[in-house]
């Protein structure tokens, strides 16, 4: 089976731009989770979609959204980027057999830099 | 709120040296614990998982953590590190609250830094 994988790999923006990244997840895992990844903050939790509906949401402002397709692939959005949100951005997958948890499984990540 | 402590941020250690790398969580009810590694360029990978049962966990690559209850630990170890075992640490923890909305959700500890000199 094929990764989780993530485009793009690498983006540079400037402040006030606004960014969507990609996430297609292993094939027939349902749910996906983002989180960001900074050396200050280590790895925090954005949110999680599961059948298209998000499901959960860390404490991050409006600027940071989401949505999951039909097919479980995943995209997120930050409008009015801040030099704060320079980030490595990772995506997980997860089976999440209903009532049970299984474990995530990560992609390589979106090194967003904004200047 | 959930939050998850490693105690140790930059560990160096020799070959052969045996490693124990510190793990706590502060949440009341019942989780999941996870240990994953993040080699230098690579992704996240999941080394040992702990959801019920054994308190002993083994993983990959020789790695073991025990899980105490009573503590709120969950500990890693090796009895003999090698020099590819260079890299970043990170504990996990998921509250387990089965038809609620944390099933998706890790809350992750600052990660450990571990450097084998060989």
């Amino acid at each position: 089976k094929a990764g989780v994988t993530q485009t793009p790999r690498y983006l540079i923006k400037t402040r006030g731009q606004q960014v969507t990244l990609s996430c297609s997840p292993i094939s027939g895992h349902r749910s996906v989770s983002w989180y960001q990844q900074t050396p200050g903050q280590g790895l925090q939790f954005l949110f999680e979609y599961f059948s298209e509906t998000q499901r959960n949401k860390g404490n991050f402002p409006g600027r940071f959204s989401g949505r999951q397709f039909s097919n479980s692939r995943s995209e997120m959005n930050v409008s009015t980027l801040e030099l704060g949100d320079s980030a490595l951005y990772l995506c997980a997958s997860s089976a999440q057999v209903s009532g049970y948890y299984n474990e995530q499984f990560f992609g390589p990540g979106t090194r967003l830099t904004v200047l | 709120a959930q939050s998850v402590s490693q105690h140790n941020h930059h560990v160096i250690l020799s070959e052969a040296a045996s490693l124990e790398l510190g793990c706590n969580y502060s949440y009341g009810g019942t989780v999941n614990l996870f240990w994953y590694v993040q080699y230098p360029g690579q992704h996240l990978q999941l080394l040992l998982k702990y959801f019920s049962g054994d308190p002993l966990v083994k993983g990959i690559k020789g790695f073991e953590a025990e899980f105490i209850k009573s503590k709120f630990s969950f500990n890693l170890r090796k009895p003999s590190v090698q020099w590819s075992d260079t890299a970043e640490y990170f504990c996990a923890v998921n509250a387990r609250n089965y038809g609620s909305s944390n099933t998706g959700k890790l809350i992750f500890g600052q990660g450990t830094t571990l450097q084998v000199k060989p």
